[in-house]
């Protein structure tokens, strides 16, 4: 079975410019997670959803920061303007969406704001 | 709230000897622990967890881990580390919210030299 899916693996951009993350769960999960990991921060919560819809996104950092998940299949996070302290790895990650379960993580996007 | 305390964050151990990484937490909910691997320019993977029941937890590639409720400790183990356990080690804990999203400590980076 695929795991998750995400793309790009890399991105490279300037200040300003819009970048958009692309996700796709485990087929049958019903949640899904965006997480951030920097140096500085560790890993972070930025949002996540329950059958499409987004339950808790007190992680998102500003309104800069925005997801969507129009079906259960793909899910996008977007920043726009980027920053360059939005420099991080960003993982998608899906689970079955009950207490405890575990969750499978994608690759990772790393993107670079110059 | 809760909260992941991975007290080492960096952890040098010789090849074929035992090592213990250190997770402490802290929770007011019930208490539903992961430790979760990350290799080199991977995502995470999960390696165990403890949700309830017998507070010896074994998981994958001869990893170990106890939960202790008066200690609020959930240590991760391996009698016998080998090169290919060189990654870094994350502790976490479920979050608020019925969906689990995960607290991660800051990580533990296990290397193993021969």
């Amino acid at each position: 079975d695929a795991g998750v899916i995400q793309s790009p693996r890399h991105e490279v951009t300037e200040m300003g410019q819009e970048v958009t993350l692309r996700c796709k769960p485990i087929s049958g999960h019903n949640s899904l997670f965006w997480y951030r990991q920097t140096m500085m921060r560790g890993l972070e919560l930025l949002i996540y959803f329950n059958n499409n819809v987004p339950i808790d996104d007190s992680g998102m950092p500003e309104d800069r920061f925005s997801a969507k998940m129009p079906n259960a299949s793909f899910s996008t996070l977007k920043i726009q303007p980027s920053e360059p302290r939005d420099s991080a790895v960003y993982f998608c990650a899906s689970s079955f969406g009950q207490l405890g379960d575990t969750q499978y993580f994608g690759p990772g996007t790393r993107l670079t704001v110059l | 709230a809760q909260s992941v305390t991975q007290l080492d964050s960096q952890v040098p151990v010789f090849e074929e000897a035992p090592v213990e990484l250190r997770c402490n937490y802290s929770s007011s909910v019930s208490v539903y622990l992961f430790w979760y691997v990350q290799y080199p320019n991977q995502g995470l993977q999960l390696l165990l967890k403890y949700l309830s029941g017998s507070t010896l937890v074994k998981g994958i590639n001869g990893f170990e881990a106890e939960f202790n409720k008066s200690q609020t400790s959930f240590h991760l183990r391996k009698p016998s580390v080998h090169i290919s356990d060189t990654a870094e080690y994350f502790c976490a804990v479920i979050g608020g919210g019925s969906q689990g999203n995960l607290i991660f400590g800051k990580g533990t980076k296990l290397s193993v030299k021969p």
